[in-house]
């Protein structure tokens, strides 16, 4: 079964528009953490935003947000204010765990491509 | 500085040779990993290194071969390349995964194509 699932291959937004990118994630671990990076056509792998399993708000950094759904296995990116330069390939990842044969493992999800027209 | 740097970012090479790639952080983060990406851009975990230790060994030909001379470096060899091995190598590196809050901080890539 996937762990990480980005049911949108490919989502387009207006500049300055805001918008949300879909990831759901499968574990029976109390203790993980969810991440979001975004991969431009550069290729390089840039990280833009951590949840933790037991964090009681949804985190935020700049224009992006994570709406945490913890009952729903739910953790979307929402990114405000688009910009050109938000163009780029999106990937959700989870970390289960702390420990064991899994230490720091990152499994991460299909991607979404996201194209920002002017 | 780069944080995480490897080396070649481009690699052509015929099937059959074998080749290595580089990795060094200079962050101080005491675990490493080799991920790759295919050709569909999916990126699956290969091997992790903690403090020099093989932690993780995902279900990879013995043909790779991962090693850690010290925590700051990870190669990977890779013997008898084969066509199915084209893809894009990332290096990564984290700090302790408890405070994961900083993430991990990825390096550029090597692009591996074999012909």
């Amino acid at each position: 079964a996937q762990k990480i699932t980005q049911t949108q291959p490919g989502m387009f937004v207006q500049e300055k528009e805001a918008v949300t990118l879909d990831c759901t994630y499968d574990t029976s671990d109390p203790s993980y953490g969810l991440f979001w990076y975004k991969q431009p056509s550069s290729g390089e792998m840039i990280f833009l935003i951590y949840q933790g399993s037991y964090d009681q708000q949804n985190a935020t950094e700049g224009r992006y947000s994570l709406n945490f759904q913890k009952a729903r296995k739910s953790a979307n990116l929402v990114i405000s204010a688009s910009q050109l330069g938000d163009s780029a390939m999106y990937f959700c990842a989870m970390r289960e765990g702390t420990g064991g044969t899994s230490y720091g493992k990152l499994t991460f999800g299909q991607g979404t491509i996201l194209t920002v027209h002017p | 500085d780069t944080a995480v740097s490897q080396t070649p970012k481009y690699l052509v090479t015929q099937m059959g040779n074998d080749k290595s790639i580089k990795c060094e952080q200079n962050l101080g983060h005491d675990t490493m990993y080799w991920y790759k990406q295919d050709s569909k851009k999916f990126l699956k975990i290969m091997f992790s290194y903690n403090n020099k230790e093989l932690i993780i060994n995902e279900t990879v030909p013995n043909r790779f071969s991962p090693k850690s001379p010290d925590k700051a470096h990870l190669n990977l060899h890779i013997n008898s390349l084969e066509l199915g091995d084209s893809a894009v190598y990332f290096c990564a590196s984290s700090q302790d995964v408890s405070q994961p809050r900083n993430g991990y901080t990825f390096g550029s890539g090597t692009r591996l194509t074999v012909v």
